[in-house]
């Protein structure tokens, strides 16, 4: 049975740092490029950030270009968002998501991220 | 960036009616990568269709995906008191992966 469980969320301060997790199993892991996609409170979802397969390539929304790094160890099947100099407006559920050629999106249960001082 | 509008905003059926949702693209979104998603309050988006027409593992013949290029279509054929929520469309098939702004079915 395919699991994504993410964690790391919290309450942090504005322009501090927090490092969030997504454990995989049930699928291959290292065959999936992996997603970040967040959902502030009352707001639609927003993707976040990308990374391929292999962590080869990285991809992020203009929003959080910067501040922001997507990575992932596949020897772990963990996958991580390293969020810095945080803003209100990041406050929001952080949910990881997996996908791979012709398979169904894979989401986890989300993380809920609160930026407030 | 790929837009994708849903249409209606909000939905007002009553319970055994046919729901129909509109996701529509500004540019031509491949089918493989096309999905529809259900949120209610308080949950994670649970994926109700992928590659525009395939059902989701679990998710019964009650949903069906239909569409291409630009124009994708959720339908609901009977509408049940468990299925007024909150749907989403979303294309990952390039980068930046974008969502619907979503239509909520709400009850008549």
């Amino acid at each position: 049975q395919v699991q994504l469980v993410e964690s790391g969320g919290g309450v942090v301060q504005p322009g501090r740092s927090l490092r969030l997790s997504c454990v995989a199993s049930g699928f291959t892991f290292s065959s999936y490029g992996m997603s970040w996609v967040r959902q502030a409170p009352g707001k639609g979802l927003e993707w976040v950030a990308l990374i391929s397969y292999d962590g080869s390539k990285e991809y992020y929304a203009d929003s959080v270009k910067g501040p922001f790094t997507i990575s992932r160890d596949n020897s772990k099947n963990t996958l991580y968002l390293q969020m810095n100099s945080l803003r209100a407006e990041d406050t929001a559920v952080y949910y990881c998501v997996g996908v791979g050629g012709g398979t169904p999106p894979y989401w986890g249960q989300g993380t809920l991220v609160t930026v407030s001082s | 960036e790929i837009v994708l509008t849903q249409s209606p905003g909000t939905l007002s059926l009553s319970p055994g009616e046919r729901a129909t949702l509109s996701c529509r693209a500004s540019q031509s979104v491949s089918s493989l990568y096309l999905a529809w998603y259900q949120q209610k309050p308080g949950q994670a988006p649970r994926l109700l269709i992928y590659g525009a027409s395939s059902r989701a593992t679990g998710i019964p013949d009650k949903f069906s995906g239909s569409g291409s290029g630009t124009d994708f279509t959720l339908t609901i054929s009977r509408l049940e008191p468990e299925d007024f929520a909150v749907y989403f469309c979303q294309q990952y098939g390039s980068s930046p992966w974008t969502f619907g702004q979503g239509t909520k079915v709400e009850i008549k």
